[in-house]
């Protein structure tokens, strides 16, 4: 079967860096997503792996094991705003998007 | 430029009836799909359209239909509603459905079934 795994819920303090972790298995692989979605609203992308490693985007990174069936968001200099929820995707191998149930992210100051 | 709008924002619907959740894109993407978000479960895919005239079943199909008839709108239809049907439903649009497309997301209809 088809399954994201990542934690409900994780706290972190304004200014420090969090790490959110993301395992999975689908059918074939097309690439993992991390999107964000703030309470009451719509989901937005943040990135895309499809190959082993990093990648950075300003404070927000992404990093991929296809090995391991693995990924994480690293998350620096938090701010009050990134309070949300951080939803990991897998793309199988219909290029559709099997969704794990989001982790939610509180900063406290 | 609006990206993708749905309709309506909210609505609260007696057990039986029928009812159209209206999507609409403007980026002239060639995919479209329903999710419905429920709490402690991921997005779930209800239906999905490749390109317009073509439309394809989801992981949660039953008690839904969709149309494509032009690139730009994706209609979702509850046929006779149920209280299990209640939840958030997103749409959303990716230029196409091969690896790396971002989906676009609309701002969802809250939807309650009594």
């Amino acid at each position: 079967g088809q399954n994201i795994d990542q934690p409900t819920e994780m706290t972190a303090t304004e200014g420090a860096i969090v790490q959110i972790n993301c395992t999975y298995q689908t059918s074939g692989f097309n690439g993992l997503f991390w999107y964000q979605q703030h309470a009451g609203e719509a989901p937005t992308f943040l990135s895309y792996n499809v190959l082993d490693g990093l990648e950075e985007k300003g404070r927000f990174s992404s990093f991929l094991s296809r090995s391991k069936g693995y990924s994480y968001l690293l998350l620096k200099e938090l701010q009050m705003k990134d309070s949300a929820s951080y939803l990991c995707a897998g793309m199988d191998s219909n290029y559709q998007l099997i969704w794990g149930a989001g982790t939610k992210l509180i900063i406290k100051p | 430029i609006a990206g993708i709008t749905q309709a309506p924002t909210s609505q609260i619907l007696a057990a039986g009836r029928r009812m159209t959740l209206r999507c609409t894109q403007d980026m002239r993407h060639n995919a479209m799909y329903w999710y419905r978000q429920d709490l402690g479960l991921g997005l779930r895919l209800i239906h999905y359209s490749n390109t317009a005239g073509t439309t394809g079943k989801g992981e949660v199909p039953d008690g839904y239909s969709v149309s494509r008839a032009n690139t730009d709108d994706f209609p979702l239809t509850l046929a006779s509603a149920v209280p299990s049907q209640t939840s958030v439903y997103f749409c959303a649009s990716s230029d196409s459905t091969d690896r790396g497309n971002e989906q676009f997301f609309g701002p969802g209809t809250r939807l309650t079934v009594l």
